[in-house]
């Protein structure tokens, strides 16, 4: 079975200070993983995928297929960075979340 | 394209009453997705469309649940009777499946608020 697992619901961190948001997934076969982003209030948005291997926002996140860790990092946080954050898998056309971290990022 | 649109934003009404929450997905986009997002438990699915058919509905919580989706640009979230303890965001998404590039597409949200 496909899962998601988030092991932080909150993080707080002081601002300049790097940030890593741990997820761990199962999945049998070679997954798609994905980091979602929710600002106060807002709709969820893509923040990035690993395909495209990108940095966003000063944020990374490697997929680690021997620890099947796909963890979101950042090496000098911003009070702007403070949101709701979702890791997700796909498997076809169906999405599966983690349940959120909430990343608090202190001024 | 205005992206995934929810209606109402916020929804309050008393226990008991029937709430229906509404989403037209992006043109083009095959399939849609039900969520329900509270502190407690984040962000839970609760039912998925492809092609305007249900395909898994084992997200929906009970019996008083009920989705449906009669064409390609348009699907509701029915509650009936509701209840104090579905009081949560709601969110709808639908998904591009471009080949080599996938995303899920979120709505706002509809806040709802059972008294």
């Amino acid at each position: 079975a496909q899962r998601v697992t988030q092991p932080e619901k909150l993080l707080s961190v002081f601002k300049g200070a790097p940030v890593e948001l741990k997820c761990n997934y199962s999945y049998s076969g070679s997954p798609e993983l994905f980091w979602y982003v929710q600002y106060s209030r807002q709709r969820l948005q893509l923040l990035l995928r690993h395909i495209s291997r990108e940095s966003i926002k000063g944020f990374t996140a490697d997929l680690n297929k021997g620890e099947t860790s796909f963890h979101l990092k950042k090496p000098f946080a911003q009070e702007e960075d403070s949101a709701m954050y979702y890791c997700a898998l796909i498997r076809g056309n169906q999405f599966y979340f983690g349940t959120g971290t909430s990343l608090t990022v202190i001024p | 394209d205005a992206g995934v649109i929810q209606s109402p934003r916020h929804e309050v009404t008393e226990m008991g009453q029937e709430v229906t929450l509404r989403c037209k997905p992006i043109s083009g986009h095959n399939s849609l997705f039900w969520y329900r997002q509270t502190m407690m438990r984040g962000l839970e699915l609760l039912i998925y469309f492809n092609n305007n058919v249900p395909i898994d509905d084992s997200g929906m919580p009970e019996d008083r649940f009920s989705a449906k989706m009669p064409n390609a640009s348009f699907s509701t979230l029915k509650i009936q009777p509701s209840e104090p303890r579905d009081s949560a965001v709601y969110f709808c998404a639908s998904i591009t499946g471009r080949q080599g590039y996938t995303e899920a597409f979120f709505g706002q949200g509809t806040r709802l608020t059972v008294v």
